[in-house]
């Protein structure tokens, strides 16, 4: 099945330092991949969706200059967590859709100190 | 109002037996939904399509009820592997959008 790889599965970083979390579609081509982020105990969140070529459609509420998004090819987005704080600490994770439904990302687990 | 509301549980049930939980969802317009299945806060996996017709998977139905805007899970003969979070996900509107997802129940079996 299609498969979406994410890396990395878990960071750790200091405040003021900016991450970046890749989803790469390993045998299909995404042109729309979603990410989501969650809080302990909280639902996945839709943050922004991002279309291959064209700038990523953020959520109310989150800021696109903080959290980056690049999609520059059919196989690979990006999500950049810039001067990341500690209340970003999430579960960051991105879903690309398919023609029978959508495929996961496994992850990634943020944690600023 | 929360766009998808489900009850947090946890349901803590014994193996064998059988358990429904119920979600709501408050776009009248919502065109698709699932249950989704989410183990230790790892990435959710697709459980189940929820049809209006209704169906069934093996020991899982799903049911839809447009009219009152609710989604059901029901899970016969429990299986201790059945221990997760049940994720309640709609698409609000046609199929460009991403999902709305419930905060989850969290199902318990008990041997």
């Amino acid at each position: 099945g299609a498969v979406v790889s994410q890396h990395p599965s878990w960071v750790i970083c200091k405040s003021g330092t900016s991450v970046k979390i890749e989803c790469r579609s390993l045998d299909f081509q995404a042109t729309t991949m979603f990410w989501y982020r969650q809080f302990p105990k909280q639902s996945l969140m839709l943050m922004a969706t991002s279309n291959e070529g064209s700038k990523a459609t953020y959520e109310q509420g989150v800021e696109k200059d903080k959290f980056l998004i690049n999609h520059a090819s059919l196989t690979l987005s990006t999500l950049t967590v810039t001067s990341a704080h500690p209340e970003d600490s999430s579960f960051y994770i991105c879903s690309a859709s398919l023609s029978y439904g959508y495929t996961f990302g496994s992850g990634t687990r943020l944690t600023v100190v | 109002r929360k766009e998808v509301e489900q009850d947090p549980g946890p349901f803590n049930v014994p193996e064998g037996a059988t358990v429904a939980f119920n979600c709501t969802y408050s776009n009248s317009a919502s065109q698709s939904f699932f249950w989704y299945r989410q183990d230790c806060r790892k990435e959710p996996k697709l459980l189940m399509s929820v049809y209006s017709s209704g169906n069934e998977d093996g020991r899982f139905t799903a049911q839809l009820n447009r009219a009152s805007q609710y989604i059901s899970l029901l899970i016969r003969d429990s299986k201790l592997s059945d221990s997760a979070t049940y994720l309640c996900v709609v698409i609000p509107g046609g199929g460009a959008d991403g999902l709305t997802f419930g905060k989850g129940t969290h199902l318990i079996i008990q041997p």
